[in-house]
């Protein structure tokens, strides 16, 4: 059973397209972070997000945490063939410093 | 670099051989983890150290799998007697202790083969 759910699995869309992709679990996560990898790379970190109903925008990319911190979203407007990647997210259970990934959004931007 | 860096890139084995791989962190890091990636699978975390012990390894998937980290830095990972099913990519990743929102720092990977 995994623990995270991510959807879709996979996304193609043409650049200047709008997306959103989920996270979502029946367990509460004390934070929750999203990562973006690209092929042959480790993940790299976009965004923690912490409080129930938080909101976080880094540039065209926004960010949320459900209410009861057990699900969130990115939104991504007007994509750019630069976005293209695999997304993760990952939760902290807790006090643990151990990660659970979801099994990720691989993004195409096609231009 | 300043980054996590990891060694080899790319190892290819023979079932039933042991091999290690090697991470080392960002310098300055206390916390440095072991996850394994599998085709169409997530992250699979293996086993997280807090200074050179190992809080939780409760990720190893069985006693073939060991780690040890030596000076509060370099770690290795070692595979004894591979399996076909070991066949991943193996990151690494550092952070401070209590990282919390300042998340991890992985390094490339080494992408393990299993003949």
């Amino acid at each position: 059973t995994q623990l995270l759910e991510q959807s879709p699995q996979f996304l193609s869309i043409q650049e200047g397209e709008n997306l959103t992709v989920y996270c979502n679990s029946s367990s509460v996560f004390s934070s929750l972070q999203w990562y973006r990898q690209e092929p042959g790379e480790g993940p790299v970190l976009l965004v923690t997000v912490v409080t129930g109903g938080e909101v976080k925008k880094l540039k065209r990319l926004t960010f949320q945490f459900g209410d009861a911190r057990k699900d969130s979203s990115l939104h991504i407007t007007a994509a750019q063939t630069g976005d293209t990647g695999l997304y993760l997210c990952a939760g902290r259970q807790g006090g643990s410093e151990k990660l659970v990934f979801g099994k990720g959004t691989k993004l195409t931007v096609n231009p | 670099g300043a980054g996590v860096s990891q060694s080899p890139s790319n190892k290819v084995t023979e079932k039933g051989k042991d091999v290690e791989l090697r991470c080392d962190p960002i310098s300055g890091h206390t916390a440095l983890y072991w996850y394994r990636q599998s085709l169409g699978q997530g992250l699979e975390f293996l086993i997280y150290f807090q200074g050179n012990s190992a809080p939780d390894k409760s990720g190893l998937p069985s006693d073939r799998f060991s780690a040890e980290r030596t000076g509060g830095s370099v770690s290795t990972l070692t595979i004894q007697r591979t399996q076909q099913e070991d066949s991943a990519v193996y990151l690494c990743a550092s952070s401070f202790y209590l990282a919390g929102g300042r998340g991890q720092f992985f390094g490339p990977g080494t992408r393990l083969t299993v003949l």
